[in-house]
C-alpha cells in the first residue's frame, strides 16, 4: 500500500497567515489528492492532480491552492487563513485495481484558525 | 438531493449482532461504488468494492441496486472492532474522483 504522509499533523495559526500542508508518497503513484473534513461531513475534494503537469479544482478550491512539486509531492497552501478552514485535511494517492481507483489516504492534518 | 446520504447514525449493536447500513446515491452515471472504513480522527481506509452482481468479503456482504440507486452493506457476527464509521462512496467512472457520504457510525458494546 501506499505510504502517504502529511506534515504538519497538527497547526494552529491566525487568521491572515499563509499555511502550507505537505503531503509526500513513496509508492510512486500518479494521482493525488487534497481533501477536507468538518465534523459530521463527508469528505470534500479540494484539488487533485492525475500527473505532475495536471492540477484541477475539486468541489470547493476557493481559498486554497496547490503545488505538484513532483510525482511524490503536493501541496496544499492557504494564502490567508479563515476561521471556517478550520477542518482536517487528508492528502490521497490512488492507484488503478483493475477497473477503478483505490485511494490511499494519509494521517491528516489537523488545521485550526484562529 | 444530496449526491450521496447515509444514516449518521449511530447504530448502537451487541457483539454478534448482524447490522445493515444503506446508502443512496443521485448520480445515476455513477459506475464504480465503494465502502470505506474511518476510525475516529484517522484516515478513511478501503473495506471493499461494491459489484453489481454482490460481493461478500468474509463477515461483510455489499450490495448494490442500480434501479434504486442504492448501496447498502451487511456486517455478521458484529466484533467490537468493527466499530467506526462507515463511508459510502460513488464514482461516476473508474477513474474519475470520488463522492464520499457523511458517513454511518456504528459502535459495538460487548
Amino acid at each position: 500500500d501506499a505510504d502517504v504522509t502529511q506534515t504538519p499533523r497538527n497547526r494552529i495559526t491566525k487568521t491572515g497567515k499563509r499555511i502550507m500542508l505537505e503531503c509526500s508518497q513513496t509508492k510512486g503513484h500518479d494521482r493525488m489528492y487534497w481533501y477536507r473534513q468538518d465534523p459530521g461531513l463527508g469528505l470534500q475534494l479540494i484539488y487533485y492532480s492525475f500527473d505532475v503537469k495536471d492540477i484541477n479544482k475539486g468541489e470547493i478550491s476557493d481559498g486554497y491552492s496547490v503545488s505538484r512539486q513532483a510525482q511524490a509531492k503536493f501541496s496544499l497552501s492557504l494564502e490567508s487563513a479563515i476561521p471556517n478552514q478550520t477542518a482536517l485535511y487528508f492528502c490521497a494517492t490512488s492507484v488503478r485495481r483493475g477497473a477503478f481507483y483505490e485511494q490511499f489516504f494519509g494521517p491528516g492534518t489537523r488545521l485550526t484558525v484562529l | 438531493r444530496k449526491e450521496v446520504e447515509q444514516d449518521p447514525g449511530p447504530f448502537n449493536v451487541p457483539e454478534g449482532a448482524t447490522v445493515a447500513f444503506n446508502c443512496t446515491y443521485s448520480n445515476s452515471a455513477s459506475q464504480s461504488f465503494f465502502w470505506y472504513r474511518q476510525d475516529c480522527r484517522k484516515e478513511p481506509k478501503l473495506l471493499m468494492s461494491v459489484y453489481s452482481s454482490g460481493n461478500e468479503d468474509g463477515r461483510f456482504t455489499a450490495q448494490l441496486n442500480r434501479a434504486s440507486q442504492y448501496i447498502s452493506l451487511l456486517i455478521r457476527d458484529s466484533k467490537l472492532s468493527d466499530s467506526a464509521t462507515y463511508l459510502c462512496v460513488v464514482s461516476p467512472s473508474g477513474y474519475s474522483t470520488l463522492t464520499f457520504g457523511k458517513g454511518t457510525m456504528l459502535l459495538v458494546s460487548p
